[in-house]
């Protein structure tokens, strides 16, 4: 089945620095990637839908400025937390659709998250 | 009107227990119903998939979608400690606008 890797799993870092997160579809391309943004006890909220090759769909409210995307190829997608500060800290997820799966891109899979703590 | 309703739980039955999860949603166009686990601080894993109505069972999980009623449900038969986590359920339509249900939590309690 589809398998979507990102990294780093956990990751802290200091108030005002940038931190990467890389998210990658292992064993399919992916045109389209989604990254959720997830708090504690909490369901998931959808940042923005990142796109290869054009700029990402940004949610209403995220700042397009603090969370910048590149899509740069069909298996990889980056989102980088710019200036980063305590409130910030939280649990990004991706996700990924599979055309070619059984369930054609109907359905989504996952990443196993990166844990974002911001001193 | 949420567009996708789930009780968040906790739930908490005692292994062996059928389990019973449900989400109503209020948007007809949804065709793709999907149900995933999260266990605490992972991503969430999808556990099955459904086309339309009808049931779709795989081992001791079973899903059922009533478009009718725009009702979905999964169940898990004799659930086990290891069942213990978030499960979310969400839809789409055609694989574009993905709604995610706000998830349960279970405790499975040996």
């Amino acid at each position: 089945g589809a398998v979507v890797s990102q990294h780093p799993s956990w990751v802290i870092c200091k108030s005002g620095t940038s931190v990467k997160i890389e998210c990658r579809s292992l064993d399919f391309q992916a045109t389209t990637m989604f990254w959720y943004r997830q708090f504690p006890k909490q369901s998931l909220m959808l940042m923005a839908t990142s796109n290869e090759g054009s700029k990402a769909t940004y949610e209403q409210g995220v700042e397009k400025d603090k969370f910048l995307i590149n899509h740069a190829s069909l298996t990889l997608s980056t989102l980088t937390v710019t200036s980063a500060h305590p409130e910030d800290s939280s649990f990004y997820i991706c996700s990924a659709r599979d055309p070619g799966g059984s369930s054609g891109a109907n359905v989504l899979t996952f990443g196993a998250g990166s844990r974002l703590t911001v001193l | 009107q949420k567009e996708v309703e789930q009780d968040p739980g906790p739930l908490s039955v005692p292994e062996g227990a059928i389990v019973s999860l449900n989400c109503t949603y209020s948007n007809s166009a949804f065709q793709y119903f999907m149900w995933y686990r999260q266990y605490s601080r992972k991503g969430p894993e999808l556990l099955m998939y459904t086309y339309s109505s009808g049931n779709k069972e795989d081992g001791r999980f079973t899903a059922q979608v009533d478009k009718s009623s725009k009702y979905i449900s999964l169940f898990i038969r004799d659930s086990q400690p290891s069942d213990s986590a978030t499960y979310l359920c969400a839809m789409s339509i055609y694989g574009q606008n993905f709604v995610f249900g706000p998830g349960t939590r279970l405790s499975v309690l040996p």
